[in-house]
């Protein structure tokens, strides 16, 4: 079975500085790996994606993550946090095992931004 | 534009009552999902489906039912049958290969009066 934990609920960081969001997984095959962002009573929105290609996944508004096998992390990173970065961020797994492309999410982690 | 549109926005259920959440998707892709997501979580699989006139229960199916009668459209009706039916309802839609990616609707937020 595959799962997913965000190790921090909620962040807090200043605007301008480097944002950190950490993810890990199980999985029993080669999984993809998701980070997606809510926007409060919004749908959610692909940041990026890792499917066993480079293991450094650029994805959209300055957001990047490192998939580490060895670690059984995909975490989320950005050099310089904007007021528009303040939302809700969900890692997520799927498993070549999973039929149906199923998805199993993180809890989230809810990100605040201070001026 | 191409997309996944949900409606209502909001959705308000009297005891008793059945109530239909509307998705539709002009993606042209084969697979579609429900999602709920309650307050400070996660979201959780309630059905799915990979082709048209085919579905399975996801992993909270119980008082929900769905069909698939079109490629672009798949309702979900919360039946009475859901006690706790208050949280927020997702939709999505991939092209249906395995680990494609998920495109998500802006989701309808259901509330008990």
């Amino acid at each position: 079975a595959q799962s997913v934990t965000q190790l921090d609920s909620h962040v807090s960081v200043s605007e301008g500085t480097p944002v950190l969001l950490r993810c890990n997984y199980s999985s029993s095959y080669s999984p993809s790996l998701f980070w997606y962002v809510q926007h409060p009573n919004k749908g959610l929105q692909l940041l990026l994606k890792y499917t066993s290609a480079a293991t450094l996944v650029k994805g959209i508004n300055g957001f990047e993550a490192e998939f580490k096998k060895s670690e059984t992390s995909f975490h989320l990173t950005k050099p310089s946090a904007h007021m528009s970065d303040a939302a809700e961020y969900f890692c997520v797994v799927s498993d070549r095992g999973a039929a149906g492309n199923k998805l199993t999410f993180g809890g989230g982690t809810r990100v605040l931004v201070k001026p | 534009d191409g997309g996944i549109t949900q409606s209502p926005k909001y959705l308000f259920r009297k005891e008793g009552q059945n109530v239909t959440l509307s998705c539709e998707q002009n993606l042209n892709h084969d697979a579609m999902y429900w999602y709920r997501q309650d307050p400070g979580q996660g979201l959780r699989l309630i059905y799915y489906s990979q082709i048209v006139n085919d579905f399975q229960k996801g992993d909270i199916a119980e008082g929900y039912s769905v069909s698939r009668e079109k490629k672009e459209s798949f309702p979900l009706t919360v039946t009475s049958a859901q006690k706790n039916p208050t949280a927020f309802y997702l939709c999505a839609s991939s092209m249906g290969q395995m680990r494609e990616t998920q495109y998500f609707g802006p989701g309808t937020r259901l509330l008990v009066l």
